[in-house]
Formats: C-alpha cells, sequence, structure tokens
C-alpha cells in the first residue's frame, strides 16, 4: 500500500506568488493534518481537514493561507502571495477513522518550500 | 507554558550504548496519547513508539522502548544497543483529548549522533 504522498517535494518560489502543496493521504484514510516545520524546529500544526469540511484551523495564519479536502483529488494547501518567512518543510500526514486501536499518524515525505 | 520539553537539543553517544532521550509534557486531560518519531538527515518523520495515557505498561517496540512516568508527566524514549544509523532529530509530540481530533504538538527535538 502506497503512503501518504506528496508533491512537489521541493519547490521554489519568488516573493508574491502562489504556491500549492498537494497531499494524498494512505489509501482509505478520511482525515487529513497539515503541519509546518520551519528550520531547526519542530512540526507546528496548522490545519486538520475530512473530506470537504475544515475541521480545525487553529494553526491556519489569518491571511494567505487556505486549505482543501475535496470529495475526489489529493488535499490542497495553498499559499498566496508568499514571502521569505514562508520557507519551511510542509508536512501532511492521515489516520483513519477513529480507531484507538490504531495510534499511528502517517507522515507524507513533506514539501521543502523556498521562497526567494 | 510549552505543552511538550525537551531539554537536551543535542546529545553525543558512543555506538551500542543505549540513550535515554528526555520529554515531559503538560496536559490537564486525562485522556492522551505520547508520540516519538525520528527525523533524519533526509526529513521524513518515521513513526517509532506510541504510550497511551491508560496504557499501564511501557510501550516497547524492538530496540525502542518509552519510559512512562505519569505522575511526573515525563515519557523518555530509551534506545537501546545505539547504532550508526540512529543518528538523527527525534521529537516526543503529544496528542490530547477529544475523540476525533488527532493534531499533534511537538517538541523542539533532540539532535542525537552515534559515535563510533
Amino acid at each position: 500500500n502506497a503512503g501518504v504522498m506528496q508533491n512537489p517535494r521541493h519547490l521554489v518560489r519568488r516573493r508574491g506568488q502562489e504556491a500549492r502543496l498537494r497531499c494524498s493521504p494512505v489509501k482509505g484514510h478520511s482525515h487529513v493534518y497539515w503541519y509546518r516545520q520551519l528550520p531547526e524546529e519542530g512540526l507546528k500544526f496548522m490545519v486538520y481537514l475530512q473530506k470537504e469540511n475544515i475541521i480545525d484551523e487553529s494553526g491556519m495564519p489569518k491571511e494567505r493561507f487556505s486549505a482543501e479536502f475535496p470529495k475526489e483529488g489529493p488535499s490542497i494547501l495553498r499559499i498566496q502571495q508568499v514571502v521569505r518567512g514562508d520557507s519551511a518543510a510542509y508536512f501532511c500526514a492521515s489516520s483513519p477513522l477513529r480507531d484507538r486501536a490504531n495510534n499511528e499518524q502517517f507522515f507524507g515525505p513533506g514539501t521543502r518550500l523556498t521562497v526567494l | 507554558a510549552q505543552k511538550i520539553t525537551q531539554t537536551q537539543p543535542g546529545m553525543f553517544v558512543q555506538e551500542k550504548e543505549a540513550v535515554t532521550l528526555d520529554c515531559t509534557y503538560d496536559t490537564s486531560d486525562q485522556s492522551y496519547g505520547l508520540f516519538w518519531y525520528k527525523q533524519p538527515s533526509s526529513g521524513e518523520m518515521i513513526f517509532l513508539i506510541y504510550q497511551g495515557s491508560y496504557d499501564e505498561q511501557n510501550a516497547t517496540e524492538g530496540r525502542y522502548s518509552l519510559n512512562f512516568q505519569k505522575a511526573r508527566k515525563s515519557a523518555n524514549l530509551v534506545i537501546s544497543a545505539s547504532q550508526l544509523g540512529d543518528s538523527a532529530m527525534y521529537f516526543c509530540a503529544m496528542r490530547e483529548g477529544s475523540w476525533g481530533n488527532e493534531k499533534l504538538t511537538f517538541g523542539t527535538g533532540t539532535r542525537l549522533t552515534i559515535i563510533p
């Protein structure tokens, strides 16, 4: 079974451009989480989505950032008008329907965004 | 207050020795889960071990064990017989309370270097 897929793995954007990061969860997983890791720091939660719903966006910056998880297709994290401070690694994780017996949250390989 | 505290920014350990990575946490929830992840230089997040707050026994996974001391709110990771391939960043993380929202809070990490 394929794990969590993220693309692109590396993304370079100039200030003011848009960045679109894609995440395909493990097949059958309906919950997707996005995290951001700034250089030399731990991961910080951004947003939690289920199919067609944003459940918790408490970690999302108020402006320029948006996320979706449509009924069909991957989850998208979109950053408009990128600034240098957006340079980071963005990780997506997925988990199945609630099952306490399965506690692993499956992480993708991350997308490394560099803003020039 | 920090929810997850990892006080060791870096550690150097001789190959084949055991190593303990410290993690303390702060939560008022009765139900929570504690995770350890490994992040090698390639950048992916690798799940190592999980401990539930109601688990009576310490979790073990191969060479990894979790020294869970609930009253002290600590969840230290023990790696036995360290190997060169164990050199990486290690992150402690916590999932709190509510059923359904699996978002994790991460510590700042410990960089472990195994010396041949």
